[in-house]
């Protein structure tokens, strides 16, 4: 079956913009993760969804980061007034909630100028 | 608080040698454990998982990994390495409570030489 897509793979802005970015998950994968990877960085953990639900949102950077999940499917993680820090890699991962091995997607890499 | 600490951002070991990349991690309660891969420039895959069973743990491409509870350690091993495991791995500890929330490690780059 599909596994995780992410769009864009890609995205070049300009500081201040927004951006946002998309996630669909594996059909019928109840929990949905998005991370950052910085690089020469790990990865750091943003948020999580149970369902459309984000249990803890302890991990967004700042309060320009939002993240919502829609029919427990596509999630968006929004980040407003971009700034050059923000620039990394964007990584979304699905999992079904009884197993909690999760199938990371591509990425999309954003670079902010 | 969960927490992972992999020792070591740097790894080289010769062809043919023994691979051991160390992981330790807290958990407040039974955790679940994974080793995740990242070949350059393509997206993580898990390599191994431990949840509950068997403490030694045996993944793809030849690792295998051992939960020690009293050590509270989870490394990774292959008793032969090969160019094509030159990558980045990393550790991740999972609360089996409520949620999965995951905490990965910084990750150890694995180089292999010739």
């Amino acid at each position: 079956g599909a596994g995780v897509s992410q769009s864009p793979s890609n995205k070049v802005t300009e500081k201040g913009k927004d951006v946002e970015l998309r996630c669909d998950p594996i059909s019928g994968h109840t929990a949905l993760y998005w991370y950052r990877q910085s690089l020469g960085q790990g990865l750091e953990f943003l948020i999580y969804f149970q369902g459309n639900s984000a249990p803890d949102k302890s991990g967004l950077p700042s309060d320009r980061f939002s993240a919502e999940r829609t029919g427990e499917s596509v999630s968006t993680l929004t980040i407003q007034r971009t700034q050059q820090e923000d620039s990394a890699v964007y990584l979304c991962a699905s999992s079904l909630e009884v197993e909690a091995t999760q199938y990371f997607g591509p990425g999309t890499r954003l670079l902010v100028l | 608080a969960q927490s992972v600490t992999q020792l070591g951002s740097h790894v080289s070991v010769s062809e043919g040698a023994l691979v051991l990349l160390r992981c330790n991690y807290s958990s407040s309660v039974p955790p679940y454990l994974f080793w995740y891969v990242q070949y350059p420039n393509q997206g993580l895959q898990l390599l191994l998982k431990y949840t509950t069973g068997a403490t030694l743990v045996k993944g793809i491409n030849g690792f295998e990994a051992e939960f020690k509870k009293s050590e509270t350690s989870f490394h990774l091993t292959k008793p032969s390495a090969h160019m094509s495991d030159a990558a980045e791995y990393f550790c991740a500890v999972s609360d089996r409570g409520g949620g999965f929330k995951t905490i990965f490690g910084a990750g150890t780059r694995l180089f292999v030489k010739a």
